[in-house]
């Protein structure tokens, strides 16, 4: 069975641009969250999507922003990049029935602001 | 606002030695805890879900137990390799639906041979 597929695995931006990360779920799964991991703050949660619908969301800007498709994939756009926002961005698929599922996390995409 | 503290934050200790590691939650309304594992620049490895209504599981040389009133949860490692050196992370559930995680800071815990 394989497990959450996250590309691309590594990413160099300019401050200013635009970037888009994809997260492919584990079979089956329907629901797929965003985190962003830094050394200062750890692991904060971005936002949640079900069935092509955001579910939950963070404190994040609106700089960040998700979506998911039919198949339950999903992208995770953030725009005018700041160097802050350098970061391990990981996803999680679960089965997302109620708050008792387990969550399955991507190997994540580093991305670098210069 | 829900916040975890995991205690400590490092810790250092010789092959073989059981050990425990410490998470605390402020708000007790929570639906499950996960405790997973990190290797340094890798995703997150999941070691246990502990759903609200349990108390405890276990999975080969660990043990996670809950007790939700106190706020507190603990990770006992029996006979500790030096494969178990990373980083610890537990991460309470944030809501009836869906899987938002608000994580600790992670224990990094490194054993040696």
């Amino acid at each position: 069975k394989a497990g959450v597929t996250q590309t691309p695995r590594y990413l160099i931006k300019t401050r200013g641009q635009q970037v888009t990360l994809s997260c492919s779920p584990i079979s089956g799964h329907r629901s797929v969250s965003w985190y962003q991991q830094t050394p200062g703050q750890g692991l904060q949660f971005l936002f949640e999507y079900f069935s092509e619908t955001q579910r939950n969301k963070g404190n994040f800007p609106g700089r960040f922003s998700g979506r998911q498709f039919s198949n339950s994939r999903s992208e995770m756009n953030v725009s005018t990049l700041e160097l802050g926002d350098s970061a391990l961005y990981l996803c999680a698929s679960s089965l997302g029935s109620g708050g008792g599922t387990e969550a399955f996390f991507g190997q994540g995409t580093r991305l670098t602001v210069v | 606002k829900q916040e975890v503290t995991q205690i400590p934050a490092a810790l250092s200790v010789p092959e073989g030695e059981n050990l425990v590691l410490n998470c605390s939650f402020t708000d007790s309304a929570i639906y499950n805890l996960q405790w997973f594992r990190q290797d340094p620049g890798k995703g997150l490895t999941s070691l246990l879900l502990i759903q609200s209504s349990q108390r405890e599981q276990t999975s080969g040389r660990l043990n996670a137990s809950l007790d939700k009133s106190s706020g507190r949860s603990t990770l006992y490692i029996a006979a500790s390799q030096p494969g178990d050196s990373a980083t610890y992370l537990c991460a309470v559930s944030r809501g009836q639906a869906g899987t938002a995680l608000i994580f600790g800071k992670g224990t990094t815990l490194s054993v040696s041979s």
